[in-house]
Formats: structure tokens, C-alpha cells, sequence
């Protein structure tokens, strides 16, 4: 079945340092989302890229979506202590309507 | 962005009662709703999918019967576990979105805040 793999499952940073997390689909994508989820919160939606090679910025965030809509990453640049939480990435085929989501990756920034 | 809301926020409840779960699209029209399960310090689980007007959608292993799913109007869809066991107990959290069946891939999902159950 579809399936996004999603690595690392743990991230722990200093404060001041960079994050990346990774996600990988076995089956093109049609689009793919980014959540952020705070311990004890709900995912909230961060973004969506459906371009092929399409690159978005967030103030620190950098999302990315691979040349062959296969794969995705979004980097942090000097992570902050209310990065905090898990962050997930969601892939859309265009043969469902529904939204697989990666296993998440739980980043923890020490101040 | 949209906003979605969730009620209750947590409830806890004795083994074999019935428990309801509300789920409403306060700014936007939901054609489409998600229920997902999420276990502690795991990803999101596809429960099932309902449209308004029409019967849900559940994913394989998700009995319908004990995961009763109503979606009524375009604002509002319920979730309800019937005769609750312990192992029911998780973190519920509905999304809305304003896809429509028929048309390809997916639209961005809007997540409710969620419900904590503990069923004793």
C-alpha cells in the first residue's frame, strides 16, 4: 500500500542549531503537507508543495519537494526553543483522497 | 485559516458506555471529514472519511458498528463510540476540508484541537 517513511524519529538539538527532517514515498505524489503538532496539541497545517522541485520558505523554514515528487524535507535554520514539537509530513497520491502521514519526527531543542 | 472545532475536549467515561464526539467547521463549508485516532507519541490513523449527506468511508480494521459516524450537514460531523472499552482510549482528531469526491488527489486538511478519551 501507499506508505511515507519518515526520518528521524527523534531530534535533539542545542538551541542555534539546524533541524531537517526527511520524508519518503516508495509512489510519485501528487502533493505533500507539512503539520507541526505541540506536546499535548492538534497537527497544524504549515504548508503544502505540489511542484516538482518546488522550494518554500517560512521565516526559518525551508521546505522542499523533490524533483521526482517522491520526497520532501523541511530544515529549520537556528532552531528556537518553540520549535518544539513533532512535525509531520502528509502525502497526498492522486489516486486517493486521502492524506498519508509520515511517522513524524519529535525535535527537542535544549535552551 | 479555517478553523475547526472539537467538543468535548476530554472526556472520561466507564467501560460500555456510549461516547459522542462533535466536530464542527466554524468559517468554511466541509464537504469532506476525517477522523483519525492517534496513539500516544504515534503518527495520525485514518479512521474513516464522511461526506455530508452519505454514508462514511472506514479504513480496514475499523469496525463500523462501534465507530458510528454521522455527517450531517456541512458544518458539523459526529463521531461516536459505542459501548467504549479501555482499549478505545486515545486522542481523536477530526479534520475538515472542503475536498469533493470525484476530483483527484487531496485538498489541505484542517485539524480540530481534539479529544482526549480514557475509558476506565
Amino acid at each position: 500500500g501507499q506508505q511515507v517513511m519518515q526520518i528521524p524519529q527523534y531530534q535533539h538539538v542545542q538551541e542555534g542549531e539546524d533541524f531537517t527532517t526527511y520524508c519518503n514515498s516508495s509512489t510519485t505524489l501528487s502533493n505533500i503537507q507539512w503539520y507541526k503538532q505541540r506536546p499535548g496539541g492538534h497537527p497544524v497545517f504549515l504548508i503544502q508543495l505540489v511542484k516538482s522541485g518546488e522550494v518554500k520558505k517560512q521565516k526559518r523554514l525551508t521546505f522542499q519537494f523533490g524533483e521526482a515528487k517522491k520526497n520532501s524535507s523541511l530544515h529549520i535554520t537556528a532552531t528556537q526553543t518553540t520549535d518544539v514539537g513533532t512535525y509531520f509530513c502528509a502525502g497526498a497520491f492522486d489516486s486517493s483522497y486521502k492524506l498519508i502521514f509520515g511517522s513524524g519526527t519529535r525535535l527537542l531543542v535544549r535552551p | 485559516g479555517a478553523v475547526v472545532s472539537q467538543h468535548p475536549s476530554r472526556v472520561i467515561c466507564k467501560s460500555g458506555t456510549s461516547v459522542k464526539i462533535e466536530c464542527r467547521s466554524l468559517d468554511f463549508q466541509a464537504t469532506t471529514m476525517f477522523w483519525y485516532r492517534q496513539f500516544p507519541k504515534q503518527s495520525l490513523m485514518l479512521m474513516a472519511t464522511s461526506n455530508e449527506g452519505s454514508k462514511a468511508t472506514y479504513e480496514q480494521g475499523v469496525e463500523k458498528d462501534k465507530f458510528l459516524i454521522n455527517h450531517a450537514s456541512l458544518t458539523l460531523s459526529t463521531l461516536t463510540v459505542t459501548s467504549a472499552h479501555p482499549e478505545d482510549s486515545s486522542f481523536y482528531i477530526c479534520s475538515a476540508s472542503s475536498w469533493v469526491w470525484g476530483t483527484r488527489g487531496s485538498d489541505t486538511q484542517y485539524f480540530g484541537p481534539g479529544t482526549r478519551l480514557t475509558v476506565l
